[in-house]
């Protein structure tokens, strides 16, 4: 059973847009939300994360907005730059007691 | 540098043999982890380990083992018994307060297994 559903598989910006990517959560007792970034043939690295005392947190030009009621959260890019295109995923857990359950990623195009 | 090293980058081996993976950390992490990757699929759990001697199978764990014997290495033998084995192998590793796991995972640079 996928706890974590990530939409969408794919996406394409022109440079300069806003790229926005979406994940939803099942289990209730999950408290942190980080979105990990990826490039071609490496390790992912984490990008930015939330907890669910704050609606929103910015981070440069990255944006995670968390809406604890409807059990979603999402990446917001500004300003998106071709160096952004990469795969990026999503993730949640129970702070101290559970590892990280991923989404299955969306892959990021941003065209010049 | 501080950092995760996974080797080799790229490894062949014939169906039917075992392989074994290397994961080595330097951040004096208590807890480690194996993923594996396919494309379309995220990231899923094969084992974790929060002390050494110590570990937990993760959602994909059959046709997989792990040993932790001290607390920098955690490698991880790819087994005949694993149908599918072909796909992107990542470990990485996250500090641990007491007996609580700490949030942030640090990846390696992966190592891409294909089964010839």
């Amino acid at each position: 059973q996928q706890q974590v559903k990530q939409s969408p598989q794919s996406l394409i910006v022109q440079k300069g847009g806003i790229s926005i990517i979406n994940c939803a959560y099942e289990n209730t007792a999950f408290d942190y939300f980080p979105w990990y970034q990826q490039f071609p043939g490496k390790g992912p690295a984490l990008l930015i994360a939330i907890r669910p005392d704050v609606s929103e947190k910015k981070e440069g030009r990255f944006t995670i907005s968390f809406n604890k009621s409807a059990k979603q959260f999402s990446l917001h890019i500004m300003d998106s730059q071709p160096g952004d295109s990469a795969t990026y995923f999503c993730a949640a857990s129970t702070s101290g007691y559970s590892t990280l359950t991923f989404g299955k990623g969306t892959m990021l195009l941003v065209s010049p | 540098d501080g950092g995760i090293t996974q080797s080799p980058k790229y490894l062949f081996r014939k169906e039917g043999q075992n392989v074994t993976l290397s994961c080595e950390q330097n951040l004096n992490h208590d807890a480690m982890y194996w993923y594996r990757q396919d494309p379309g699929q995220g990231l899923r759990l094969i084992y974790y380990s929060q002390i050494v001697n110590d570990f937990q199978k993760g959602d994909i764990a059959e046709g997989y083992s792990v040993s932790r014997e001290k607390k920098e290495s955690f490698p991880l033998t790819v087994t005949s018994a694993q149908k599918n084995p072909t796909a992107f192998y990542l470990c990485a590793s996250s500090g641990t307060s007491g007996r609580y796991l700490t949030d942030t995972q640090y990846f390696g640079p992966g190592t891409r297994l294909t089964v010839l």
